[in-house]
């Protein structure tokens, strides 16, 4: 089975700071990896997904992600943080090799932006 | 088009009674799952279906029963609600193809008070 780590619980910047969350998951095999976004009273929403090709993926709002297989991470990063990223980050991941589409979930990590 | 939509938003039982969430979407979707969030574990899988007529135990499925009767609908019952049930429930919905990849599309939630 995976399971998925996100180290830092609450993270909290000033605007223009970079960011940098880390995701770690334990799997042996082919891995999909997602990171969500949580705003508050919303749902959530995918900001990006790697599932093959280039370990650097851009996705959305400036977000990007490198996949890194021997170290079975998957950080999330931003040059330059907004207000509007105050948010909870989810980091997710299924197996690739397997017939199973279910998502295990990290714990979040809630971010807060400072103006 | 709507996506995933939840119905109730909110919920406040009395421990021992039940209910039943439901959830549909209109993407044609094969694959739909119900997660619950609670506070510092981010999303668990309870239950999820791979197609019209089949339904699987995801991680924390003690306590609830779901049906997928039509492929746009997925309901999850609660028999004799407890406590512990408190919790924000997730319905959401994925394409079958490739190997997982696909992401997943989410509802709105369903806050849920059990007392």
């Amino acid at each position: 089975a995976q399971s998925v780590s996100q180290h830092n619980h609450h993270v909290i910047l000033s605007e223009a700071a970079s960011l940098e969350l880390g995701c770690n998951y334990s799997y042996g095999g082919t891995v999909n990896l997602f990171w969500y976004v949580q705003y508050p009273g919303q749902h959530l929403q995918l900001l990006l997904k790697y599932f093959s090709g280039d370990p650097l993926v851009k996705g959305i709002k400036g977000f990007e992600a490198e996949f890194i297989k021997s170290k079975f991470s998957f950080n999330l990063r931003k040059p330059s943080v907004q207000w509007s990223d105050t948010a909870e980050y989810f980091c997710a991941v299924n197996a690739g090799d397997t017939g199973r589409r279910a998502l295990t979930f990290g714990s979040g990590t809630r971010l807060q932006v400072q103006p | 088009n709507a996506g995933v939509t939840q119905t109730p938003k909110f919920r406040v039982l009395k421990t021992g009674q039940s209910m039943t969430l439901l959830c549909a979407q209109d993407m044609n979707h094969e694959y739909m799952y119900w997660y619950r969030q609670d506070p510092g574990m981010g999303l668990r899988l309870i239950h999820y279906s791979v197609g019209e007529g089949t339904t699987a135990k995801g991680e924390v499925p003690d306590g609830y029963n779901v049906s997928r009767l039509k492929k746009q609908n997925f309901l999850l019952g609660l028999e004799s609600a407890a406590p512990s049930q408190t919790s924000v429930y997730f319905c959401a919905s994925s394409y079958s193809g490739g190997q997982g990849n696909q992401p997943q599309h989410f509802g709105d939630g369903t806050r849920l008070s059990i007392l």
